[in-house]
């Protein structure tokens, strides 16, 4: 079945440092794939996606390349702030019916001054 | 604003009882998912619904069960609370079309004593 690996946490970076978390999938076919963000004592809100190969999803000053040759999806920022400490989750949408959704574990990024 | 609206954000239940977590949504979605979150484990899916009293098993459906008598609404049941199902529970609800994303309601936090 359809899986996500992402680089294990916690992350911890001073401000203005250069931020890449690590993405790989499995899949069948031509999933799509996103970028969620959640903030402490919330839910998990988009924060980009790709929908095919060789597709930049961009937002915030986040960027993420879908990467077909190998399955990868990294996340990247240059220049990270303190109010950008939370934990991002790397996932897949299946081509398959449904659009089941499969997620990674999650990275928690702690930014300090 | 579109919105995934959680019932509760905490709730407290002793073991055996039986408990409803219930979501609305107000975007017209097809799809409708429960996934809980552990530390370490990210999100599981533990069902997902792709229309009104349709449901299907996602990876760990075992002492749950779902209910969607409206397409707005797509409540989770614990038939007999345990300890271990004290968890983060998520919901959130995307478009039948692929490559949407999915919107994710703020989350119940779920103890059980």
């Amino acid at each position: 079945g359809d899986s996500v690996t992402q680089m294990e946490g916690p992350v911890t970076l001073s401000e203005e440092a250069f931020l890449t978390i690590n993405c790989t999938y499995t899949a069948t076919g031509y999933p799509s794939l996103f970028w969620y963000v959640q903030y402490p004592g919330e839910g998990l809100q988009l924060l980009l996606k790709a929908t095919k190969a060789d597709d930049k999803g961009s937002n915030k000053g986040f960027e993420a390349t879908y990467r077909k040759e190998t399955t990868s999806f990294h996340l990247e920022k240059g220049s990270v702030q303190v109010s950008d400490s939370a934990v991002y989750f790397c996932a897949l949408s299946g081509s398959g019916g449904y659009q089941k959704v499969t997620f990674g574990t999650g990275t928690k990024l702690q930014v300090i001054p | 604003d579109v919105k995934v609206t959680q019932s509760s954000r905490y709730l407290v239940k002793r073991t055996g009882e039986k408990v409803f977590l219930e979501c609305v949504q107000d975007m017209d979605h097809e799809n409708m998912f429960w996934y809980r979150q552990d530390p370490g484990l990210g999100l599981r899916l533990i069902y997902f619904s792709y229309d009104v009293k349709m449901k299907e098993k996602g990876d760990i459906p075992e002492g749950y069960s779902v209910s969607r008598e409206k397409k707005e609404r797509f409540s989770l049941i614990l038939e007999s609370a345990s300890t271990n199902q004290t968890s983060m529970y998520l919901c959130a609800s995307s478009h039948r079309e692929r490559n949407t994303e999915a919107f994710f309601g703020q989350g119940t936090r779920l103890t059980v004593v």
